[in-house]
């Protein structure tokens, strides 16, 4: 059974970095692609970033396009998302998701809470 | 930038029919664009219904389908149910390699 745990969230002020760890389980985690989706209190979802499955191409959505920077590590079966210059509008449940290999969201985790305030 | 639209909410009777869409703010919705659809009850984690435009997820009943109708693309649930209501989040894959989420539609079932 896939199973993936989210990791690393917590409250920062305006300005700072936080690192987000998301451990997975269950699959072939060297074969997928992984995606970050955000949620922001009372929001829809909002897609982050994807890594491909040997960290070879990585893509952000333009609201975070310099600051986050996505990577992995297959011996560990990991994914991190790196955030830095941290924004209040970055304030939401962070998700680690599973790709399902047709472009698309497969697996999802339980999410990370990140709070950005001062 | 690209904008993926979807009504904001949408209302069905028990039993009836219903079909959310998903569009583009410029341009038509096509099966390269890989359109994916998920099901978000309040305070839970999503759940996939739909990927590849019409393949449904594993354990997804069979009343959820997804096409594309005219520009864009489309969720329909045959015999909306009590447990229907919730939000749907439809995903379209760009070329860039870039996935853009669009506003979701809350649907109410009374």
């Amino acid at each position: 059974q896939v199973h993936l745990v989210e990791s690393g969230g917590g409250v920062v002020q305006p300005g700072e970095s936080l690192r987000l760890s998301c451990a997975a389980s269950g699959f072939t985690f060297s074969s997928n692609g992984m995606h970050w989706v955000r949620q922001a209190p009372g929001k829809g979802l909002e897609w982050v970033a994807f890594i491909r499955n040997d960290g070879s191409n990585k893509y952000q959505a333009d609201s975070v396009k310099g600051r986050f920077t996505m990577s992995r590590d297959n011996s560990k079966n990991t994914v991190y998302l790196e955030m830095k210059s941290l924004r209040p509008e970055d304030t939401a449940l962070y998700h680690c998701v599973k790709d399902g290999g047709y472009h698309y969201m497969d697996v999802w985790g339980k999410g990370t809470t990140v709070t950005v305030s001062s | 930038q690209t904008v993926v639209t979807q009504e904001p909410s949408f209302s069905v009777s028990p039993g009836a029919t219903v079909t959310l869409t998903c569009g583009l703010s410029s341009g038509s919705v096509s099966t390269t664009n890989y359109p994916s659809w998920y099901q978000q009850t309040p305070g839970q984690t999503p759940r996939t219904l739909i990927y590849n435009t019409d393949t449904r997820s594993s354990g997804v009943p069979d009343r959820f389908s997804g096409s594309i109708l005219g520009n864009k693309a489309a969720l329909t649930i045959t015999g909306a149910q009590a447990d229907d209501e919730c939000d749907y989040y439809c995903v379209l894959y760009m070329d860039s390699g870039i996935w853009v989420f669009g506003g979701g539609t809350m649907l109410t079932v009374l």
